[in-house]
C-alpha cells in the first residue's frame, strides 16, 4: 500500500487564523479524499480532492471554509480558514490506488483551535 | 443520509478471548472495510470483502460480507492486550466510504 505523510502531525492555532495541512503520497494514486474526526467520533468525509480541479464537497462543507488543493497525483493540501474552536479535530487525508476499492489512511493532523 | 450500526459500542474483555462485533445497514454496499485506529494515529485497514457471503482471514481475524450486502462482522480470536483500539466498518458505494461509530475495545491482561 501506499506510504501517506502528512504535516503538521499537529498545532495549536488561535481562532481566526488559518491552517493548511499537506497530505504526500509514495506513489501515484487514483483518488484523494479528506476526513474530519471530531473528539470521540467517527470518520465524516469532507471532500474528494480532484487533481487539476475543483474539490467535490459533502453536505455540510464549503469551499471558503476548507479550501483543498491538489496539483498532481501524489500530493493535496487542506486549508482550515478563520478557525473557531469548533474546528478542533483530527484532519485525514485517505487515498485509493489502482482499480480496487481500497482506502489507506495518512498518521492524522490534530488541531486544537484557542 | 447513509447510516451504519455498528455494535456493541465498547467491549471489555478478557485476554484469550474471542470478540465479535458487526454492522448494519438499511442500504446495500458494494465493499464492506474494516479499520483499527489506535490512539493518535490514522485508521489502518484490516480487512476488506468484496462480494456478498465472502468469509476472509488476516490472522487471528476474521471478517464476512453479508449475503444481503447490507451487514458485515468482524471477529478477533484469542484476544491479546494490543487488540486494544477502535475498530471502524465502514461501507463504500461509488467513491465514497460511510464509517460506523465504532467499537472501541478494551482488553484486561
Amino acid at each position: 500500500s501506499a506510504v501517506i505523510s502528512q504535516k503538521p502531525s499537529r498545532d495549536i492555532c488561535q481562532r481566526g487564523t488559518s491552517l493548511t495541512i499537506q497530505c504526500q503520497v509514495d506513489s501515484q494514486v487514483t483518488m484523494m479524499f479528506w476526513y474530519r474526526q471530531q473528539p470521540g467520533q467517527s470518520l465524516t468525509l469532507i471532500a474528494t480532492a480532484n487533481q487539476g480541479s475543483e474539490a467535490t464537497y459533502e453536505s455540510g462543507f464549503v469551499i471558503d471554509k476548507f479550501p483543498i488543493s491538489r496539483p498532481n497525483l501524489t500530493f493535496s493540501t487542506l486549508t482550515v480558514s478563520n478557525m473557531s474552536p469548533e474546528d478542533s479535530s483530527i484532519y485525514l487525508c485517505s487515498v485509493v490506488q489502482g482499480a480496487i476499492y481500497e482506502q489507506y489512511f495518512g498518521p492524522g493532523t490534530r488541531l486544537t483551535v484557542t | 443520509g447513509q447510516q451504519l450500526n455498528q455494535s456493541p459500542q465498547s467491549m471489555f474483555i478478557q485476554e484469550g478471548e474471542d470478540v465479535s462485533m458487526n454492522c448494519t445497514s438499511s442500504s446495500i454496499f458494494n465493499t464492506w472495510l474494516w479499520y483499527k485506529q489506535d490512539p493518535g494515529e490514522g485508521p489502518v485497514l484490516l480487512i476488506a470483502l468484496y462480494k456478498a457471503g465472502e468469509l476472509t482471514s488476516n490472522g487471528r481475524l476474521t471478517a464476512q460480507f453479508g449475503i444481503t450486502r447490507k451487514d458485515s462482522f468482524l471477529n478477533i480470536s484469542a484476544s491479546i492486550p494490543s487488540d486494544v483500539g477502535i475498530y471502524f466498518c465502514a461501507g463504500q458505494r461509488g467513491n465514497k466510504l460511510v464509517f460506523g461509530a465504532g467499537t472501541i475495545l478494551r482488553v484486561k491482561s
